[in-house]
């Protein structure tokens, strides 16, 4: 069955400064994975999603991550945060023709 | 642009009162789903369903059922509230099938039992 770890659950981090966001799943098959962000009282969106090809990938906000199938990662990252990243990220993974899993979810903490 | 409707933000319920929380989605998804939220414990599915009437239990369907009568609509049913179902409920639609598809979610239900 595939799983999926998010290994901080809280991430403070400067504004301005680079932040990474890790995800590490775990599958025999080859996956689909996500990573969705949730703003304070409201409900999960897209950030970003790697189906196949490119192994990095770019979302929304400039945000990005990278699928690393030897270490079954797949961080996200932003060069340069802002007050507004203020949120909650879920990283998840679905094979084909399977439900999607959510990690526990990382609050990321902006400070000033 | 697209979107899934919770009919309630916020809802406060006394043990043992039957609850209904409402979602309807503008996008003609197939599928649909009722996950519930708890610090810590991330999203846990509760029930999908992949078709009008159709219907498969989640990780934790134990006190809740649901209804689908129409491809829009999905509601969420807990028979007598307890006040461990106190939590964020986010309903959420998405095409069929599973491929990499994006699934989209509803603001979220704060329901608290007391």
């Amino acid at each position: 069955a595939q799983s999926v770890t998010q290994l901080d659950s809280q991430v403070p981090v400067f504004e301005e400064a680079p932040v990474e966001l890790r995800c590490n799943y775990s599958s025999s098959v080859s996956v689909y994975l996500f990573w969705y962000v949730q703003y304070p009282n409201q409900g999960l969106q897209l950030l970003l999603k790697y189906l196949s090809g490119s192994t990095l990938v770019k979302g929304i906000n400039g945000f990005e991550a990278e699928f690393n199938k030897s270490q079954t990662s797949f961080h996200l990252r932003k060069p340069s945060v802002h007050i507004s990243d203020t949120a909650e990220y879920f990283c998840a993974v679905s094979k084909w023709d399977d439900k999607i899993i959510f990690g526990k979810g990382t609050r990321l903490h902006i400070l000033p | 642009d697209v979107k899934v409707t919770q009919s309630s933000r916020y809802l406060v319920k006394r043990t043992g009162e039957k609850v209904f929380l409402e979602c309807v989605q503008d996008m003609d998804h197939e599928n649909m789903f009722w996950y519930r939220q708890d610090p810590g414990l991330g999203l846990r599915l509760i029930y999908f369903s992949y078709d009008v009437k159709m219907k498969e239990k989640g990780d934790i369907p134990e006190g809740y059922s649901v209804s689908r009568e129409k491809k829009e609509r999905f509601s969420l049913i807990l028979e007598s509230a307890s006040t461990n179902q106190t939590s964020m409920y986010l309903c959420a639609s998405s095409p069929p099938g599973y491929s990499g598809n994006t699934i989209y979610f509803g603001e979220g239900s704060w329901l608290t039992v007391v």
